[in-house]
């Protein structure tokens, strides 16, 4: 079975730009979180969405948005780019909205300059 | 609010030598607790976890973690490592049905040299 996978690999883009990344959960998985990895630094988390649903928000401004589709693939959107928005963004899926079992995708690495 | 403390930021080690990998959290409600290994280049791979019963947890690739509630603590050991260990270790905390939202600490590099 295919894992967590997300699009693109890498992005590069200048500040003021929007980005849309892109997650394909595990067959049968209906709950979606991203999360932001600064360099060095652990995960944090920004969005869960589980039945098409905001279940959870992190500490991001609102230029970071999301969406879940009905089949149950997902977005994150981020509006006027800064230099700080430079990570790797990690999706991750699980069957239920808990996060007792949570399967992470490889990352979209963000470069902004 | 939860938190989680990774003692160490780099922990060298040689090969077949054991090794301990410390966290500790902060939360003011019962909490599952994870670990995960990031690979160069990769996304996050879970080790284990603890979600109640055994105090003592055993995960893949040899490694085991023990939960000390009174010490809020969550150490992850291996009796022998080896060089394919080397990578990043990330500690993470969630509460009881709070949707997905997991609390990382800040990890801690593993190095595992000849």
């Amino acid at each position: 079975d295919a894992g967590v996978t997300q699009s693109p690999t890498h992005l590069i883009k200048t500040r003021g730009q929007h980005v849309t990344l892109r997650c394909s959960p595990i067959s049968g998985h209906k709950s979606v979180s991203w999360y932001q990895q600064v360099l060095g630094q652990g995960p944090q988390f920004i969005f869960q969405y589980y039945e098409k649903e905001e279940r959870g928000r992190g500490n991001f401004p609102d230029r970071f948005s999301a969406r879940q589709f009905p089949n149950y693939s997902s977005e994150l959107n981020v509006n006027a780019l800064l230099l700080g928005d430079s990570a790797l963004y990690l999706c991750a899926s699980s069957l239920v909205g808990e996060a007792r079992e949570q399967f992470f995708g490889p990352g979209t690495r963000l470069t902004v300059l | 609010a939860q938190s989680v403390t990774q003692l160490d930021s780099q922990v060298p080690v040689f090969e077949e030598a054991p090794v301990e990998l410390r966290c500790n959290y902060s939360s003011s409600v019962s909490v599952y607790l994870f670990w995960y290994v990031q690979y160069p280049n990769q996304g996050l791979q879970l080790l284990l976890k603890y979600l109640s019963g055994s105090t003592l947890v055993k995960g893949i690739n040899g490694f085991e973690a023990e939960f000390n509630k009174s010490q809020t603590s969550f150490h992850l050991r291996k009796p022998s490592v080896h060089i394919s260990d080397t990578a990043e270790y990330f500690c993470a905390v969630s509460d009881f049905g709070t949707a997905s939202k997991l609390t990382f600490g800040t990890g801690t590099r593993l190095q595992v040299t000849l």
